[in-house]
């Protein structure tokens, strides 16, 4: 059974930073390509960032310079490591599992972890 | 705003038809395919189709996609009570070098 966990959420003050991540089992992690999704509170699903299965990186125009994504194959783990936060980085933050190794769509998710930015 | 365009509601009674629109443009519809995403409130998206069309397994056929042009659409045909959710296209965008969302389609079923 696929299972995707995120964990490391939590209220940061605004310039801060915070590390979520994201424990995988169930399929072969080193094969797909993962993915975060952001979720304000009340609003709609924003693509954050992708990291390929050969370690290519992409990146939202607003986080750029800010998050970094990484894998650690060994651990089954992706990581989001969020610095100089804002308040509109708060969101639900999910991990995402691609279909193939660039697939371009998701077909497991996580339940989220929940970032709170604010003083 | 978002740069896929869909309407931020739907409604319909059960066993209605009801149609959900993602407009985009030639970087990212027109270029590559869609996908679509239902949220249930309170829970994590689940794709719904992939590839303009196709459907994973376990999702009911009253669930179609299709595209054409710079547009694509989600229909649900023979609506049910369980249907009431949020409803997202997605897809990549060439000039952006990213993916895409649209806004969202609340459903609500009368």
């Amino acid at each position: 059974e696929v299972q995707l966990v995120e964990s490391g959420g939590g209220l940061v003050q605004p310039g801060g930073s915070l590390r979520v991540s994201c424990v995988v089992s169930g399929f072969s992690f080193d094969n797909y390509a993962m993915s975060w999704v952001r979720q304000a509170p009340g609003k709609g699903l924003e693509w954050v960032s992708t990291i390929s299965s050969s370690g290519g990186t992409y990146f939202v125009d607003s986080v750029k310079g800010r998050f970094t994504i990484s894998r650690d194959n060994s651990r089954n783990t992706l990581y989001l490591q969020m610095n100089s936060l804002r308040a509109e980085d708060s969101a639900i933050y999910f991990c995402a599992k691609d279909k193939a190794r660039w697939s371009g769509y998701w077909n497991y998710w996580g339940q989220g972890t929940l970032v709170i930015v604010s003083s | 705003q978002s740069v896929l365009t869909q309407p931020p509601s739907a409604s319909g009674t059960p066993g209605q038809r009801v149609t959900i629109s993602c407009s985009g443009g030639s970087s990212n519809i027109g270029s590559f395919t869609v996908n679509w995403y239902q949220q249930l409130p309170g829970t994590a998206p689940k794709l719904l189709i992939y590839t303009n069309n196709q459907r994973p397994s376990g999702v009911p056929d009253r669930f179609s996609g299709s595209k054409s042009g710079t547009s694509a659409s989600l229909a649900i045909s023979g609506l049910q009570s369980e249907d009431e959710a949020d409803y997202y296209c997605a897809t990549w965008d060439d000039s952006l070098n990213g993916f895409l969302f649209g806004g969202g389609t609340k459903v609500t079923v009368l």
